[in-house]
């Protein structure tokens, strides 16, 4: 079954401070993998999309990694902000389908 | 922002009632796409659309139907609402070809009650 985990559920840091994000998937033929920023009463915002030959990539203080080998990707936030107070969701598809398979998000907030 | 625009945004309801929702879209995508959001789900995909008039279910769609009229328009309703209707849904579009890599963008969402 394909299906797509995140960890840890919810993670509060301090303002300033570095984390990271965990996804592990098990779609398979795997296509590309995404991560959605969703704050609330929002939808959700792509920050990164990488297919199987990028193993990072970029945006601003936010750094997606993937290992298509072990079926993992990391999301690790740099010098954290209020507002990158979250939910961040990690998307997989599998090659030739319409449709997405979604995480259940990892909620991060940020306190002063 | 990509130019979606649910409406209504709010809505409470009772059950056994007709509800439509409505995503317009202004980027003249082909692709569209109705979710729902639940607490403790991922998003999950109800009905999507690849041109006018052309529609598929996700993996929910029991309960719901859609229709696509227009490019820029794409309608989900609830024949008969049920109180496990109850959540938010999202449209989301995405450019590009049949596979592409394109991601898709997502509405601000239509939080839906039925009572």
């Amino acid at each position: 079954k394909n299906q797509v985990e995140q960890s840890p559920q919810s993670l509060i840091i301090l303002e300033g401070k570095n984390c990271t994000l965990q996804c592990n998937y098990t779609v398979s033929p795997f296509s590309n993998l995404r991560w959605y920023k969703q704050d609330t009463g929002r939808g959700p915002v792509s920050l990164t999309i990488m297919t199987f030959s990028e193993n990072t990539k970029s945006n601003g203080r936010y750094t997606a990694t993937l290992d298509a080998d072990t079926k993992q990707s990391s999301l690790h936030i740099t010098a954290s902000q209020l507002s990158d107070s979250a939910s961040y969701i990690c998307v997989v598809r599998s090659q030739g389908a319409q449709k997405l398979v979604f995480g259940q998000g990892t909620r991060l907030t940020i306190n002063p | 922002d990509a130019g979606i625009t649910q409406s209504p945004r709010h809505k409470v309801t009772e059950t056994g009632t007709p509800v439509t929702l409505r995503c317009h879209q202004t980027e003249n995508h082909r692709y569209m796409y109705w979710y729902r959001q639940d607490p403790g789900h991922g998003l999950r995909l109800i009905h999507y659309s690849y041109g006018v008039k052309d529609t598929d279910k996700g993996e929910v769609s029991d309960g719901y139907s859609v229709s696509r009229s227009k490019t820029e328009d794409f309608l989900l309703t609830l024949e008969s609402a049920t109180s496990s209707q109850t959540s938010v849904y999202f449209c989301a579009i995405r450019g590009g070809e049949n596979y592409s890599n394109q991601p898709q963008h997502f509405g601000d969402g239509t939080r839906l009650s039925i009572l």
